[in-house]
């Protein structure tokens, strides 16, 4: 258990729909990250955050997207109006300044009809 | 992601034996690598990590080598177990930002 909790879980809903997701990281770590995982690849990287300031954006995340973390310390990811191509996993890290490295919630499964 | 890259789809192990996971690497400029484990419906988990003044770092039944000549990632795992059994990921640090660039995954299963 990496202290990172994400909410919720698993996700369904019709396209066209919009849908928010949760990430509550591990307090003392400034840093919180966003990325996107279809199925068969590796993580790819969507947004970050230092403290509650968006520092970074992927080309990934279209204008149908968007993250806040209002008070340093949990973040939104908010799909609007989703699309089939929407359906992944999204996972939030935390990451350890003293170290750089971050550690992954459990992610959030949506799928999109 | 394009920068990282792995050798081998699949990998197939007798357990008890070792395993060896490698992962290729284009942008010289990367300063920090770290293998994650990823088990089926869980995000990834943090395995070991490494820096690029190191060639070398061990951890518990693993052990991260680094070689920057040719910019090749390998994880060795000691003693496979069947709890060994899942997805492992190399990724890549570039940059200021922090953001990781990850390979495409090498599914290991332990044959018991």
């Amino acid at each position: 258990d990496t202290g990172v909790s994400q909410d919720p879980r698993h996700k369904i809903t019709k396209r066209g729909q919009n849908v928010t997701f949760r990430c509550d990281p591990i307090s003392e770590h400034n840093r919180l990250y966003w990325y996107r995982q279809t199925l068969g690849q590796g993580p790819e990287f969507l947004t970050y955050f230092q403290n509650e300031a968006q520092l970074e954006k992927s080309r990934l995340l279209s204008d149908r997207f968007s993250a806040e973390r209002p008070k340093g310390s949990f973040s939104t990811l908010e799909i609007q109006r989703t699309e089939q191509g929407d359906s992944a996993m999204y996972l939030c890290a935390n990451e350890d300044r003293a170290a750089d490295t971050q550690y992954f919630g459990p992610g959030t499964r949506l799928t999109v009809l | 992601g394009e920068s990282v890259g792995l050798h081998l789809p699949t990998l197939s192990v007798q357990e008890g034996d070792n395993s060896i996971i490698n992962c290729a690497y284009s942008n010289s400029a990367s300063d920090y690598f770290i293998w994650y484990k990823q088990e089926s419906g869980k995000g990834p988990q943090f395995i070991i990590d490494i820096r690029s003044n190191m060639d070398k770092r061990q951890g518990q039944r693993v052990t991260v080598l680094l070689n920057k000549t040719v910019k090749h990632l390998s994880l060795q795992i000691a003693a496979t177990q069947p709890g060994d059994s899942a997805v492992y990921f190399c990724a890549e640090n570039e940059g200021s930002q922090g953001n990781l660039i990850f390979g495409k995954g090498t599914k290991l299963s332990v044959k018991p």
